[in-house]
């Protein structure tokens, strides 16, 4: 069974631009959440799709938007980037119980 | 004051030793607790759930839960070189597991 897809894995880019990052969830999985991973702020949540339906939000700008569509991969957008947005994206597929985790995007910021 | 609070670390413990791993949280309408691990450069991974006070056991991992104390720990027995990660404690509301709010962390290293 594959896992969580992210993609893409690396990127940079330069403040002001927007990044849109995928995420493909496990089979069969409706959930999709976002978080956002610094060292100084650990993981933060950003928010949660289900069946195309943003459920949660987290405490972000509205810079930070996402979307699902019907075959439940997820898109993140990030707008106006700023270097503060440098960091690890995870994307989170689940069905009923435990997060699966995705490899991530690092997005740099320069 | 972070709503999840953990000892950064590194915590260092000889091979087959105990690890000892803790958490503390701020809202008391926290239900659900989670113990991730998270090797350098992955992603984390689930290790195990509590949601009811006392102990839940899962081969050698042990977590331990203290509504009162709000305090969630983690026990390592056996420890082991590739148990050298570090270990995430997150948090939810009832009824609201996707929304997660996490520790930053701590490093663990089992020295062979």
């Amino acid at each position: 069974k594959a896992g969580v897809t992210q993609t893409p894995r690396y990127l940079i880019k330069t403040r002001g631009q927007q990044v849109t990052l995928s995420c493909s969830p496990i089979s069969g999985h409706r959930s999709v959440s976002w978080y956002q991973q610094t060292p100084g702020q650990g993981l933060q949540f950003l928010f949660e799709y289900f069946s195309e339906t943003q459920r949660n939000k987290g405490n972000f700008p509205g810079r930070f938007s996402g979307r699902q569509f019907s075959n439940s991969r997820s898109e993140m957008n990030v707008s106006t980037l700023e270097l503060g947005d440098s960091a690890l994206y995870l994307c989170a597929s689940a069905n009923t119980g435990e997060l699966f985790f995705g490899e991530g995007s690092r997005l740099t910021v320069l | 004051q972070k709503e999840v609070e953990q000892n950064s670390g590194p915590l260092s413990v000889p091979e087959g030793a105990i690890a000892s791993l803790n958490c503390t949280y701020s809202d008391r309408g926290s239900q659900s607790f989670f113990w991730y691990r998270q090797y350098s450069g992955k992603s984390p991974e689930l290790i195990m759930f509590i949601y009811s006070n006392g102990d839940k056991e899962d081969g050698r991992f042990t977590a331990q839960l203290n509504k009162a104390s709000q305090y969630v720990s983690l026990l390592i027995r056996d420890s082991q070189p590739s148990d050298s990660a570090t270990y995430l404690c997150a948090v939810s509301r009832a009824g609201n597991n996707r929304k997660l709010i996490w520790g930053l962390g701590t490093s663990l290293a089992v020295n062979p």
